[in-house]
């Protein structure tokens, strides 16, 4: 079946630490998302990519990193610079707009869950 | 800088009324997309309904529909006949017509009761 899978479903990271986390799609979308959703909060975003190795900068997006080397993938670096990185993290991918038509509204992922220990 | 507010942090229904949610959002744009999203306790996100600014027809899906104000720049969701679980956090977000930027408001907790 098509979808979006993220994983690990939790990961526990020690202070200093970077961690990636997993995000792949087989919906054939062009473009893909992070989001950070702190409790009780909205989602906020961190990073877009419409196509491959390309990416934009969120709202967010400081002590963050990410790379779009394929279609399918669009993992998300969490680095020591994030001072507060325990959080729910969403990725989502969505159709290409073209010419003003988007094709395809965003699809989710599972959502990882990391702590910081 | 597109923004998104749902200024109801919390309702509440009772079950088989009627609730609207509300939702306005800044943009300089005449072209774009607006979304609900229900994100349950399980914390999947889950497309609820979409609308495009170039139509001027409010979207429906089932149970649910929404009132789309374009000059007002307001984007209410109603849920008709409420049920258990339409209990979730309910996100009201825009898509830019280039460049794909999706961004979210802040939600409503929507609680049903029996």
């Amino acid at each position: 079946d098509g979808g979006i899978t993220q994983s690990p479903k939790y990961l526990f990271r020690k202070e200093g630490q970077n961690v990636t986390l997993s995000c792949e799609q087989n919906l054939n979308h062009d473009a893909m998302y992070w989001y950070r959703q702190d409790p009780g909060q909205g989602l906020r975003l961190i990073y877009y990519s419409q196509i491959v190795n390309d990416f934009q900068k969120g709202d967010i997006a400081e002590g963050y990193s990410v790379s779009r080397e394929k279609k399918e993938s669009f993992p998300l670096t969490v680095t020591s610079a994030q001072k507060n990185p325990t959080a729910f993290y969403l990725c989502a991918s969505s159709g290409q707009i073209d010419r003003g038509r988007l094709n395809t509204e965003a699809f989710f992922g599972q959502g990882t869950r990391l702590t910081v220990v | 800088a597109q923004t998104v507010t749902q200024s109801q942090p919390e309702m509440s229904v009772q079950e088989a009324e009627t609730v609207t949610l509300s939702c306005t959002y800044d943009t300089s744009e005449s072209n774009y997309y607006l979304f609900w999203y229900k994100q349950p306790p399980s914390r999947q996100m889950i497309l609820v309904i979409r609308q495009e600014a170039y139509k001027q027809q409010n979207a429906t899906e089932n149970r649910f529909s929404v009132n789309f104000q374009k000059a007002a720049k307001s984007f209410s969701l109603k849920i008709s006949d409420s049920q258990l679980g339409d209990t979730a956090m309910y996100f009201c977000a825009f898509m830019r017509p280039y460049g794909n930027k999706l961004v979210f408001g802040a939600g409503t907790i929507l609680r049903v009761k029996s």
